[in-house]
């Protein structure tokens, strides 16, 4: 079954402690990204992948880092989480932007608190 | 001005009526057009791609309009089960960027 996995799905975690959120797709997708929903505020990108070994930043990257050392990961990575970093967390792939090929596939969310 | 805006709603209507959503995007070089399909709590899934010539599948039919930069969804017969909140999204040309609007809530009401 095609699928994008995240883990974990819930995390209660406490300011300045390092934390990572897998995400994995067995999708062969060469294009993966991450965001994070907030209400009144919608989805907004973090970073991108193009493929392995490729990243970008999106629209709101601080506080976060993200590695693509094998073309189905796309961890994410909070070295040093702060409240303001509570959130719904989103992994998505796709085969890459474009009409035909850019649906996104999304993993099912893993919410974040940090106290 | 956002990138890509949507009325949040809730729009509440009786099942069976049509509904219709706008999404105005601001960069006119956008290339796709997605609207997705988000139940609470749940991840986004695909709806539907937009086309330029406009497209349709079953009770929903996407529009584009380039000149004026919005995009459209038409819900015909709603039903319960269309209850949602719906996303626009938009990838702007010759970048790897989606860009999500806020997202109109739909209520079907029985």
């Amino acid at each position: 079954e095609a699928q994008v996995t995240q883990n974990p799905r819930y995390l209660i975690t406490v300011t300045g402690k390092k934390l990572t959120v897998t995400c994995s797709q067995n999708m062969n997708h060469e294009y993966m990204s991450w965001y994070r929903q907030d209400p009144g505020l919608g989805l907004r990108q973090i970073y991108y992948s193009m493929n392995v070994e490729v990243t970008d930043k999106g629209d709101v990257p601080e506080g976060y880092k993200v590695s693509r050392k094998e073309k189905r990961n796309f961890p994410l990575i909070l070295e040093s989480p702060s409240p303001n970093q509570t959130s719904l967390y989103f992994c998505a792939s796709s085969q890459g932007p474009g009409r035909n090929t850019g649906e996104l596939f999304f993993g099912e969310g893993s919410r974040l608190t940090v106290l | 001005r956002k990138e890509v805006e949507q009325d949040p709603g809730p729009f509440n209507v009786p099942e069976g009526a049509t509904v219709a959503f706008n999404c105005t995007y601001s960069n006119s070089a956008s290339q796709s057009f997605f609207w997705y399909r988000q139940d609470c709590r749940k991840e986004p899934k695909l709806l539907m791609s937009v086309y330029s010539s406009g497209n349709e599948d079953g009770r929903f039919t996407a529009q584009l309009n380039r000149a004026s930069q919005y995009i459209s969804l038409l819900i015909r017969d709603s039903k319960l089960s269309d209850s949602a909140t719906y996303l626009c999204v938009v990838n702007p040309s010759g970048t790897y960027k989606y860009i999500f609007g806020t997202g109109t809530r739909l209520k079907v009401l029985a």
